[in-house]
């Protein structure tokens, strides 16, 4: 089946470090997101990249880091410049050449640093 | 993107047809009309998109009134698995960026 996974699904942390979120996808898309949601809100883009060696800041991105050397994979570092962690990290992926694209989104992780 | 206005909750029974309004007053003649919806614990899923025209799929309806500032999602037969908070988001068509309101939660009560 092709899809979107996040591993894993629950994270703790000690503060001070620095923690990478894994998230996979075989759906062959160009583009891939990361999301932070945080509880009762909705989501708020953290980075993106639109092509393998490619990714831009979104509207949260201090504190974060991403690389993208895999078409199907897009790692985010949470690092210990981030000032409130603990969250729910969401990624996504999309056909970035379709001209109105939806996204699909993995499960998640929850990363709660203590 | 243009900002949208959805009600923080509604709720409707089990079985009948659940209509979840939009407003989006501002938006701009090449930006579409999304919705998204969030189970609990889980990632967004796709629902339907349109611009002008309405539009349905095997999950819902929408339809944009004619002048493009409100919407409504129409799920026909709502089930308890339909519980979920309902995002409408209006954006660029081939833009990358989706911009997540607070959404309406959604209840459907047997």
């Amino acid at each position: 089946d092709g899809g979107i996974t996040q591993s894993p699904k629950y994270l703790f942390r000690k503060e001070g470090q620095n923690v990478t979120l894994s998230c996979e996808q075989n759906l062959n898309h160009d583009a891939m997101y990361w999301y932070r949601q945080d509880p009762g809100q909705g989501l708020r883009l953290i980075y993106y990249s639109q092509i393998v060696n490619d990714f831009q800041k979104g509207d949260i991105a201090e504190g974060y880091s991403v690389s993208r050397e895999k078409k199907e994979s897009f790692p985010l570092t949470v690092t210990s410049a981030q000032k409130n962690p603990t969250a729910f990290y969401l990624c996504a992926s999309s056909n970035r050449l379709a001209g109105t694209v939806e996204q699909f989104f993995g499960p998640g992780t929850r990363l709660t640093v203590l | 993107d243009a900002k949208t206005t959805q009600p923080p909750s509604m709720d409707c029974a089990e079985g009948r047809a659940a209509n979840l309004p939009c407003n989006h007053s501002t938006i701009s003649g090449n930006e579409y009309v999304y919705w998204y919806r969030q189970i609990h614990s889980q990632g967004p899923q796709y629902i339907i998109h349109g611009l002008k025209n309405n539009e349905t799929n095997e999950m819902a309806s929408l339809i944009i009134t004619e002048d493009r500032k409100s919407s409504t999602l129409i799920l026909p037969h709502a089930t308890l698995r339909d519980t979920a908070v309902y995002y409408c988001i209006v954006r660029v068509g081939g833009a990358q960026k989706l911009v997540f309101g607070q959404g309406t939660r959604l209840t459907i009560n047997p």
